[in-house]
């Protein structure tokens, strides 16, 4: 049974740009929670989504945003890319009303 | 603002000892608990969830949960040095439109050969 997947698994982009993360989840599982985790920091929590609607977000700034599609994938947009966004994005997928939660192999971000 | 919290380490242990790593919660309504091992540059790998008072076994890892208290710990008996790398405590914060993990920052466990 596959993992869940996260593309692309490396990201360079520039200040003021827009970047997109894709997310798919493991089958079945319809939560799928976005994370930030910047360099020698902590999981900071982005964003939770379940069943295609938003139920959740952390205290990150509008400029982060998301969606969940039909078929429970997911991406994370971030606009107006500021140096400080480059972190290393965690996206994990759990069964609606589970608390256990599996982890994709994370998208490094690089705002140059 | 609810918070989990870990001693950051380096914790340095001897190959084949007993690695015990704590964590402490703030919210006294938290259910479930978990360990994550991540390892340098990768994802976090869950590795035990705990949800009652007591010990929960699996191999070579014990949780211990103490909801009185608010402390959950995870045991590594016969360390190796595979076992080198940050364990994140983890508690989910479930209640109406909410249900995140909220993470601690980590403790860098250092297995010596």
């Amino acid at each position: 049974e596959a993992g869940v997947t996260q593309s692309p698994t490396h990201l360079i982009k520039t200040r003021g740009q827009q970047a997109t993360l894709r997310c798919s989840p493991i089958s079945g599982h319809t939560s799928v929670y976005w994370y930030q985790q910047a360099l020698g920091l902590g999981l900071q929590f982005l964003l939770w989504y379940d069943e295609g609607e938003e139920r959740n977000r952390g205290n990150f700034p509008p400029r982060f945003s998301g969606r969940q599609f039909p078929n429970y994938s997911s991406e994370l947009n971030v606009n107006a890319l500021e140096l400080e966004d480059s972190a290393l994005y965690l996206c994990a997928s759990s069964l609606t009303g589970a608390t256990e939660a599996f982890f994709g192999q994370g998208t490094r971000l690089t705002v140059v | 603002q609810k918070e989990v919290e870990q001693n950051s380490g380096p914790l340095s242990v001897p190959e084949g000892a007993i690695a015990s790593l704590n964590c402490t919660y703030s919210d006294r309504g938290s259910q479930s608990f978990f360990w994550y091992r991540q390892y340098s540059g990768k994802s976090p790998e869950l590795i035990m969830s705990i949800y009652s008072n007591g010990d929960k076994e699996d191999g070579r890892f014990t949780a211990q949960l103490n909801k009185a208290s608010q402390y959950v710990s995870l045991l590594i008996r016969d360390s190796q040095p595979s076992d080198s790398a940050t364990y994140l405590c983890a508690v989910n914060e479930i209640g109406g439109a909410t249900n995140k993990l909220i993470f601690g920052t980590g403790t860098l466990l250092a297995v010596q050969p």
